[in-house]
């Protein structure tokens, strides 16, 4: 069964700060993988995907992540955080593509100090 | 529509009270998928849609649970005899086949 960890629940870093937030996946078949973001009291958008294209995936409001396949890893990361990415992040996995249920982690909340 | 419309916003019921819960995808989009999310749950997967039909609603907590679709388009998802533990935001999403899907904002359902 596919499955995502996201380990820690919270991560603080200062406004400028690198930003990386970690994802690992099982899955025993080529995932597609995904990060999402939410604001407060509202959906989930869609920041970046791999779909087993280049493995460095760039996303939108300066994000990008690199589809590791031997460290099963997914890992987001943003070279200058900003008050305004301050939200919930989601990583998650699906097997078959789009039209297939998505795996979500729990999901990592980042704040950014001043 | 532009986007995936949820109604309504916010819902308070009643324990024991019968909830309907509605998904405008965007248009043209064939996938339509129900997730629940809740504190110290997460996005959990409720059902999904192919067109009208539902060839996985393996995340249906219970019976009390049914979604339909109809017209390949809106989506109702039903909560008979609501519970406390049914308290949750619960999200649409749809996708025309692509990879990734658009998310609602969410239906924030309460049961006092």
């Amino acid at each position: 069964a596919q499955s995502v960890t996201q380990l820690g629940s919270h991560v603080s870093v200062s406004e400028g700060a690198l930003v990386l937030l970690r994802c690992n996946y099982s899955s025993s078949v080529p995932p597609y993988l995904f990060w999402y973001v939410q604001y407060p009291n509202q959906g989930l958008q869609l920041l970046l995907k791999y779909t087993s294209a280049a493995t460095l995936v760039k996303g939108i409001n300066g994000f990008e992540a690199e589809f590791k396949k031997s460290e099963t890893s997914f890992h987001l990361t943003k070279p200058s955080a900003h008050m305004s990415d301050a939200a919930e992040y989601f990583c998650a996995v699906s097997y078959t593509g789009a039209n297939s249920k998505l795996t979500f982690g729990k999901g990592i909340t980042l704040s950014v100090r001043p | 529509g532009a986007g995936v419309s949820q109604s309504p916003s916010n819902k308070v019921t009643e324990k024991g009270k019968d909830v309907e819960l509605r998904c405008d995808p965007i248009s043209g989009h064939t996938a339509l998928y129900w997730y629940r999310q809740s504190l110290g749950q997460g996005l959990e997967f409720l059902i999904y849609f192919q067109g009208n039909s539902a060839p996985d609603k393996s995340g249906l907590p219970s019976d009390r649970f049914s979604a339909e679709r109809t017209g390949g388009s809106v989506s109702t998802l039903t909560i008979q005899r609501t519970q406390q533990e049914d308290s949750a935001v619960y999200l649409c999403a749809s996708s025309s086949g692509g990879h990734g899907y658009t998310f609602g904002s969410g239906t924030r359902l309460t049961v006092v």
